[in-house]
């Protein structure tokens, strides 16, 4: 069984451009959530899709960041423009209805913002 | 104050022994608990889930202290493959709030 995908790997971008992070989730899980870790600092949680609705978003740093889950498959993370202080590791994670406890992480895209 | 504390470490060991891990979290209403690994530059994988009750998968045992909000990890007969950073991990309703690590360094 395939596992999390995240596309990009890396992506490296200049301050104030706009960058899309892709995740696709393992096949069936209806719980897909963002996850970023900063260097030198903590995982942190950004928000969580059931299917394609936002069921929490309370980690969503500001309103440069954008998440969609169109069809409740696959899912982007946007961020515009993007800062300096966005430059980290995006990691995505999924989990089966009901096993929200149990996630899944992709490889996690790193994001180097100049 | 950070949500789940962890001593960062690193923590060097030799092969074959046995080293402990523990970490505080500040949050009552928790209800699960685990031990992630992530080994360089790649993703946290699920090590194993903690319970109060303790538990033990092979040279891995995890301990869950309800009452004093504290998790640890003990891994006995160290291998280099052991070598990674062990993150503590705990429930906020679905999402999963991490601590910073705690970085094993075994050596032969």
């Amino acid at each position: 069984e395939a596992g999390v995908t995240q596309f990009p790997s890396h992506s490296v971008i200049e301050k104030g451009q706009t960058v899309t992070l892709r995740c696709d989730p393992i096949s069936g899980h209806d719980n897909l959530y963002w996850y970023r870790r900063v260097m030198g600092k903590e995982i942190k949680f950004l928000l969580h899709f059931v299917k394609e609705s936002k069921q929490d978003e309370s980690g969503m740093p500001n309103n440069r960041f954008l998440a969609e889950r169109t069809g409740g498959t696959y899912s982007t993370l946007k961020v515009q423009p993007a800062e300096l202080e966005d430059s980290g590791v995006y990691f995505c994670a999924s989990s089966q209805v009901g096993r929200a406890e149990t996630q899944y992480f992709g490889p996690g895209t790193r994001l180097l913002v100049l | 104050r950070k949500e789940v504390e962890q001593d960062p470490g690193p923590f060097n060991v030799p092969e074959g022994a046995t080293v402990a891990f523990n970490c505080t979290y500040s949050n009552s209403a928790s209800q699960s608990f685990f031990w992630y690994r992530q080994d360089c530059r790649k993703e946290p994988k699920l090590l194993m889930s903690v319970y109060s009750s303790g538990n033990e998968d092979g040279r891995f045992t995890a301990q869950l202290n309800r009452a004093s909000q504290y998790i640890s990890l003990l891994i006995r007969d160290s291998k280099l493959s052991d070598s990674a950073t062990y993150l503590c991990v705990v429930t906020d309703t679905d999402k999963l709030i991490f601590g910073t690590g705690t970085r094993l360094q075994v050596f032969p």
